[in-house]
């Protein structure tokens, strides 16, 4: 999984309590995205950083913030997390350059939220 | 806002066919367009990238075609087999932000003995 972990693997959660879930990597690589995953809609974007400090909003961050404070970690919570954000989640990462802006992606977490 | 397109509906391929995927997108051109696998529990695995400036691009028994008039891209894997059997999506970066890669909801192919 190209240096790439996911903690936890799997949670499960109240309504109303936030979560936060963590994407570490190995590869001193740029960008890292977080990514949820859901039935009939595919992968789609949260929120992705392209440096230490610096993050952007993706097509569903509602809900949803991040930190990165470091180059090989990044954080995703759910302040509060409601059932509609029950889902697995992605962590990615990326490096630009001519030959190498594919993504690596880790192992997902499955989070439940009751 | 731009839009992927894939075939939601799963393709059922006899072993040894050729299982042809379709990945259309709306509303601007990209510089380059990615393929990825995804199996049942995993997180995706890049296959192949095709540049905007290539018709055609192979790896083994894959190969992609970018027609950038079309606004498609043809994913096809010949002499297929069952352990092809998987969800492919296909990726482009976001229009305005080549950092930001967004995906379509996937093909699932199922490779039938």
């Amino acid at each position: 999984d190209a240096g790439i972990t996911q903690s936890p693997r799997h949670k499960v959660t109240e309504t109303g309590t936030p979560v936060t879930l963590r994407c570490h990597q190995t590869e001193n690589h740029r960008y890292m995205y977080w990514y949820r995953q859901d039935p009939g809609h595919g992968l789609r974007l949260i929120h992705y950083s392209y440096g230490v400090k610096d993050t952007d909003k993706g097509e569903v961050s509602d809900g949803y913030s991040v930190s990165r404070s470091k180059t090989e970690d990044f954080l995703l919570t759910l302040e509060s997390a409601t059932s509609s954000q029950t889902s697995v989640y992605f962590c990615a990462i990326s490096t630009r350059g001519r030959d190498r802006t594919e993504a690596f992606f880790g192992q997902g977490t499955r989070l439940t939220v009751v | 806002s731009q839009k992927i397109e894939q075939n939601s509906e799963a393709l059922n391929i006899q072993e040894g066919k050729t299982a042809t995927l379709t990945c259309n997108y709306t509303n601007y051109s990209p510089a380059h367009l990615q393929w990825y696998r995804q199996d049942p529990g995993r997180g995706p695995v890049f296959l192949l990238l095709i540049r905007e400036n290539e018709k055609e691009k192979r790896k083994e028994r894959l190969k992609v075609t970018f027609d950038t008039t079309l606004k498609q891209s043809l994913f096809h894997i010949t002499a297929s087999q069952p352990a092809d059997s998987a969800t492919y999506l296909c990726a482009l970066p976001e229009s305005g932000s080549a950092s930001k890669i967004i995906f379509g909801s996937g093909t699932r192919l199922s490779i039938r003995p």
